[in-house]
């Protein structure tokens, strides 16, 4: 397993089109998060998945953004419509669950969206 | 939101030296991390310490946690240039299940 793989890494698309971008975490990580950090910012939290359920989704996930998990492995990220305020660096995590010691996240590389 | 905030914002140190930054925070906490990301990369998980931990080590890192002052400060010794990157405290607030992370120190080492 060589950790968390984002594909692609790097999107240029055009306002008003479709994007996906797809997640595998390590394997034996429960947890899936997505993240989508801005220049000169901080991670901003998007939305969980533990196992295939989503349990939790940020205010900042619009209706035009939805998200994957099916049968708990890989997860996909899908921006509709998109639109220039959308181009950030996306960002996937994996963790084991909360109740085996509060393990840290493993990060991705991220995929970094432009909008056009 | 983000929830924690690093100070300082920038930080420039000569090779050798040691690096401190800070980490504050709102809310009650069951644990605080810290990441470093290096430029157009992913972050790298460096530290976790637990509410009930007040410092922790771990190589050059020194980790100490205040929770009455709702604070974080991670010390780098003996710093290298490749230690230069952006450092973002992440906590998570009480029963949530995501961490949130601050707005980050850029750090640079020079050699």
């Amino acid at each position: 397993d060589t950790g968390v793989s984002q594909n692609p890494r790097h999107k240029i698309t055009k306002r008003g089109q479709n994007v996906t971008f797809r997640c595998d975490p390590i394997s034996e990580h429960n947890r899936l998060y997505w993240y989508r950090q801005t220049l000169g910012q901080g991670p901003e939290f998007l939305t969980y998945f533990q196992n295939e359920a989503q349990l939790e989704k940020s205010r900042l996930l619009s209706d035009r953004f939805s998200a994957e998990r099916p049968k708990g492995s890989f997860s996909t990220l899908e921006i509709q419509r998109t639109e220039q305020g959308d181009s950030a660096m996306y960002l996937c995590a994996s963790s084991l669950s909360r109740g085996q010691g509060g393990y840290g996240y493993t990060f991705g590389s991220g995929t970094r969206l432009t909008v056009v | 939101s983000q929830q924690g905030e690093e100070d300082p914002q920038a930080l420039s140190i000569q090779e050798g030296e040691n690096a401190t930054m800070n980490c504050s925070y709102k809310t009650s906490i069951n644990n605080l991390q810290w990441y470093r990301q290096n430029s157009g990369r992913g972050l790298v998980h460096l530290i976790l310490i637990r509410s009930n931990e007040r410092e922790k080590h771990s190589g050059r890192l020194r980790v100490t946690l205040d929770t009455s002052k709702k604070s974080s400060s991670l010390l780098i010794t003996a710093s290298r240039a490749a230690d230069t990157a952006s450092y973002f405290c992440a906590t998570d607030a009480g029963a949530g299940n995501q961490f949130y992370f601050g707005t980050g120190t850029s750090l640079t080492v020079i050699p």
